[in-house]
């Protein structure tokens, strides 16, 4: 089963990019890499998700080494208002086909002013 | 943002009652989770269902049932509340399985104490 592991916390100063390491060593071939944000206690927030090849949206940039075993989501210009407990997680093989999302402790990530 | 609500979003209750937490989602999507939130642990799932009547178990079921009797409704049943269940519960929901590259939505949390 492929599991997660992220920094505890990390900080990032307004205005720069934030760079937020996941790694995923034991991920299976189509197992996803997905990417969610949790702001306070609000429900968690989905940002991005990939398999092979680098994606990008209009919320961030999810960077996926060959191998598969780590990723980085960048968030190419911070604002305070991205200050929020970030989780990188791989979707596991369940019942029937089917797939278990399974969330790690996440990063907190702290934009400075 | 995605058609789910959770009820009742707080409640205190007893050790030794149950309770049930109700999912609701207008989406019409197939798939429905839950999770719970405690501090040290991220989010745990606890089970979820892959189509009316048809559930499996997440990470941390035990003391918890599940029902799902038409596509809408998932709920959450503590039989026997204990203290240790005292957490904030998160519903999801997905229109695929994650192995198509499918996202899950979240409801925004029932906060359950027990004392």
């Amino acid at each position: 089963d492929a599991k997660t592991t992220q920094p505890p916390s990390m900080d990032c100063a307004e205005g720069r990019a934030a760079n937020l390491p996941c790694n995923h060593s034991t991920i299976s071939g189509n197992e996803y890499v997905y990417w969610y944000r949790q702001i306070h206690s609000q429900g968690p927030q989905y940002i991005i998700h990939g398999l092979k090849n680098n994606e990008t949206n209009e919320m961030a940039s999810l960077i996926i080494t060959e191998d598969r075993k780590s990723s980085t989501l960048i968030l190419p210009h911070a604002t305070l208002r991205d200050t929020a407990v970030y989780y990188c997680i791989v979707n596991r093989a369940g019942t029937s086909g089917t797939y278990k999302y399974i969330f790690g402790t996440g990063t907190r990530l702290k934009v400075l002013a | 943002d995605a058609g789910i609500t959770q009820s009742p979003r707080h409640k205190v209750t007893e050790t030794g009652t149950p309770v049930t937490l109700r999912c609701h989602q207008t989406e019409n999507h197939r798939y429905m989770y839950w999770y719970r939130q405690d501090p040290g642990h991220g989010l745990r799932l606890i089970h979820y269902s892959y189509g009316v009547k048809d559930t499996d178990k997440g990470e941390v079921s035990d003391g918890y049932s599940v029902s799902r009797s038409k596509t809408e409704d998932f709920l959450l049943t503590l039989e026997s509340a204990t203290s240790s269940q005292t957490s904030v519960y998160f519903c999801a929901i997905s229109e695929g399985t994650g192995g198509s590259g499918n996202t899950i939505y979240f409801g925004e949390g029932s906060w359950l104490t027990v004392v």
